[in-house]
């Protein structure tokens, strides 16, 4: 099974872009890179996914290498609410119902 | 507000009580699950059930026991909890063919006396 691994935690000024990184080297040519976060006492929140190309929705952008072994999430202008715990996943799109894991996530702390 | 509703938010039960999770989804998804957060640990996957049909069982022991009547209901019934099963569920649901995309619910925070 392909697995991430993500910074623990990472500050980030308010309004400016956070950038956050995902190494996943050991991913399979069938499986996404998926992206949530959960807010503190909150259930995670769904952001965005993908394959091969980079993909952009109104929550965030997701840049993924040539090679795929590692991507990064853009959060464009963070907000104070954009604090929270942000976990980065790998897992094939169907039939993998107990691979998608959940790791420990980047804690990612945006500041005044 | 996600279309994951759970109740009750939060549970205080004695080890010898029996209790019962609900969770409810208005996404027209056709999976559910149950997971489990414990203090400073990741989430755990519990239970996954697609077309109503239970299709994962992640070695959780037997006081744990799920109920999917319809693609839109999902229960997790308790029963004889330790203390260490103390923790938040979390219920989510998504479509069978994109389960990846999971829509969650607020949780029930169970504390077990």
């Amino acid at each position: 099974d392909a697995k991430t691994t993500q910074p623990p935690s990472m500050d980030c000024a308010e309004g400016r872009a956070a950038n956050l990184p995902c190494n996943h080297s050991t991913i399979s040519g069938n499986e996404y890179v998926y992206w949530y976060r959960q807010i503190h006492s909150q259930g995670p929140q769904y952001i965005i996914h993908g394959l091969k190309n980079n993909e952009t929705n109104e929550m965030a952008s997701l840049i993924i290498t040539e090679d795929r072994k590692s991507s990064t999430l853009i959060l464009p202008h963070a907000t104070l609410r954009d604090t929270a715990v942000y976990y980065c996943i790998v897992s094939a799109k169907t039939d993998s119902w107990g691979k998608f894991q959940f790791g420990a996530g980047t804690q990612v702390v945006v500041t005044p | 507000e996600t279309g994951v509703t759970q109740t009750p938010r939060h549970l205080v039960m004695g080890m010898t009580n029996k209790k019962s999770l609900k969770c409810e989804q208005h996404l027209g998804h056709n999976a559910m699950y149950w997971y489990k957060q414990s203090a400073k640990k990741p989430l755990e996957l519990m239970f996954v059930y697609s077309l109503e049909e239970r299709v994962e069982n992640n070695s959780v022991p037997s006081r744990f026991s799920p109920e999917c009547p319809n693609s839109s209901h999902l229960f997790l019934h308790l029963h004889t909890l330790q203390p260490e099963d103390s923790a938040l569920y979390l219920c989510a649901s998504s479509q069978e063919s994109s389960f990846g995309e999971q829509f969650f619910g607020p949780g029930t925070r169970l504390t077990v006396l």
